[in-house]
């Protein structure tokens, strides 16, 4: 149990579906991750929230869509995905200071679009 | 572009042998990280490396970071099966490298 909670664990949906991830910490963390992993792949950082303000967006395309309304809750809008998408994607958090920025991993939730 | 390159990828070895995974990167960083990852499940904190020189341990497992050389190793002392794991290492701002899956065999 790393404090970082990740639903649904599994999630299967259609192309043409909305659907959403949820990603929760309590760690007083003030920084929130998303990434990519999948099996061609290594970890892809996605997206990075810093004080609920959106630093990093690696190129990625605009059917995934992050929300992060508080510094403990992060979401993925997924929308109109692709095959290719499936994955694992993990949410992780972590504080940042000056002497460090250990990053705390959630289970991750697999995601398969068909 | 920032760039984190594992050797090796895959690693079979042995119960009891030494090993060393080696981490190279692209960019100035003053700071590496190693996290383990078992099958199916997520990422693990092993170790922060804060500065050139660093070096710490964790039972059979022992990390070290040379800034200047931009390398970082994970050595493994004496392998037992329970250390057979997928081990990453990332610099800031969280990039990983491509994982090295190791495989302790009895």
């Amino acid at each position: 149990e790393t404090g970082v909670t990740q639903t649904p664990r599994h999630l299967v949906m259609g192309m043409t579906n909305k659907k959403s991830l949820k990603c929760e910490q309590h760690l007083g963390h003030n920084a929130m991750y998303w990434y990519k992993q999948s099996a061609k792949k290594p970890l892809e950082l996605m997206f990075v929230y810093s004080l609920e303000e959106r630093v990093e967006n690696n190129s990625v395309p605009s059917r995934f869509s992050p929300e992060c309304p508080n510094s403990s809750h992060l979401f993925l809008h997924l929308h109109t995905l692709q095959p290719e998408d499936s994955a694992l994607y993990l949410c992780a958090s972590s504080l940042l200071t000056e002497w460090g920025n250990t990053i705390y991993f959630g289970e991750g939730s697999w995601l398969t679009v068909v | 572009e920032l760039k984190v390159e594992q050797n090796p990828l895959f690693l079979s070895m042995q119960e009891g042998k030494n090993y060393t995974i080696y981490c190279n990167y692209s960019t100035t960083s003053d700071r590496l990280y190693w996290y383990r990852q078992d099958p199916g499940k997520s990422l693990e904190s092993l170790f922060v490396l804060l500065s050139n020189g660093a070096v710490k341990q964790e039972g059979r497992l022992m990390a070290s970071l040379d800034t200047k050389a931009r390398l970082s190793t994970l050595h493994i002392t004496a392998a037992v099966h329970d250390l057979s794991a997928t081990y990453f290492c990332a610099v800031p701002k969280i990039i990983f490298g491509k994982g090295t899956r190791l495989h302790i065999l009895p």
